[in-house]
């Protein structure tokens, strides 16, 4: 069964620091695969999507199809980063999206 | 363009009430979506629907109800509410699924 697995159910960093979000996939065909934010008191947001390979507020995420991964990076956090991070995953013929469990990332000053 | 809208915010229901939340987009999108959000859980697919008068279940779609008479609603229908069902409410919605997904603010509802 497809699954999207976010192992971290919250990470810590200062302010500064380099971040990384995992996010591991299984799914035999080709995926297409997402990042979705939720800050404090705010509905769910779009940060990026694989095909576009676009950096949105200092985030990055590469598909590495061999490891089956989409995890999301930023060299230097913020502390306006501090959210709920969600990866999720859809393939067109099932008509599904299916998300992860979430990652709260939190930034120190 | 208000997006996805969703009512209400806020509703607490005793256990066996019915109820519906309501969900209405403006973009004219085929694809839209209930999902539930718990805490550990992330977000569960409850039912979704590719088009007016196609719906189909999610992961968790036991105890909830969906029509989609038009494109523009997706009402979803708790026909007996049971406290497990406790939970914040989020419908999205996209032009097809592959595309990005518009999600509303979300119902927080309460079973007592």
């Amino acid at each position: 069964a497809q699954r999207v697995t976010q192992p971290e159910k919250l990470l810590s960093v200062f302010k500064g620091a380099p971040v990384e979000l995992k996010c591991n996939y299984s799914y035999s065909g080709s995926p297409e695969l997402f990042w979705y934010v939720q800050y404090s008191r705010q509905r769910l947001q779009l940060l990026l999507r694989h095909i576009s390979r676009e950096s949105i507020k200092g985030f990055t995420a590469d598909l590495n199809k061999g490891e089956t991964s989409f995890h999301l990076k930023k060299p230097f956090a913020q502390e306006e980063d501090s959210a709920m991070y969600y990866c999720a995953l859809s393939w067109r013929s099932q008509g599904n999206l299916i998300f992860g469990k979430g990652t709260k990332l939190s930034v120190k000053p | 363009n208000a997006g996805v809208t969703q009512t209400p915010k806020f509703q607490v229901l005793k256990t066996g009430q019915s109820m519906t939340l309501q969900c209405a987009q403006d973009m004219n999108h085929e694809y839209m979506s209930w999902y539930r959000q718990d805490p550990g859980m992330g977000l569960r697919l409850i039912h979704y629907s590719v088009g007016a008068g196609i719906t189909d279940q999610g992961e968790v779609p036991n105890g909830y109800n969906v029509s989609r008479s038009t494109t523009e609603d997706f009402p979803l229908r708790l026909l007996s509410a049971a406290p497990s069902q406790t939970s914040v409410y989020f419908c999205a919605s996209s032009r097809t699924l592959d595309q990005p997904q518009h999600f509303g603010d979300g119902t927080r509802l309460s079973i007592l």
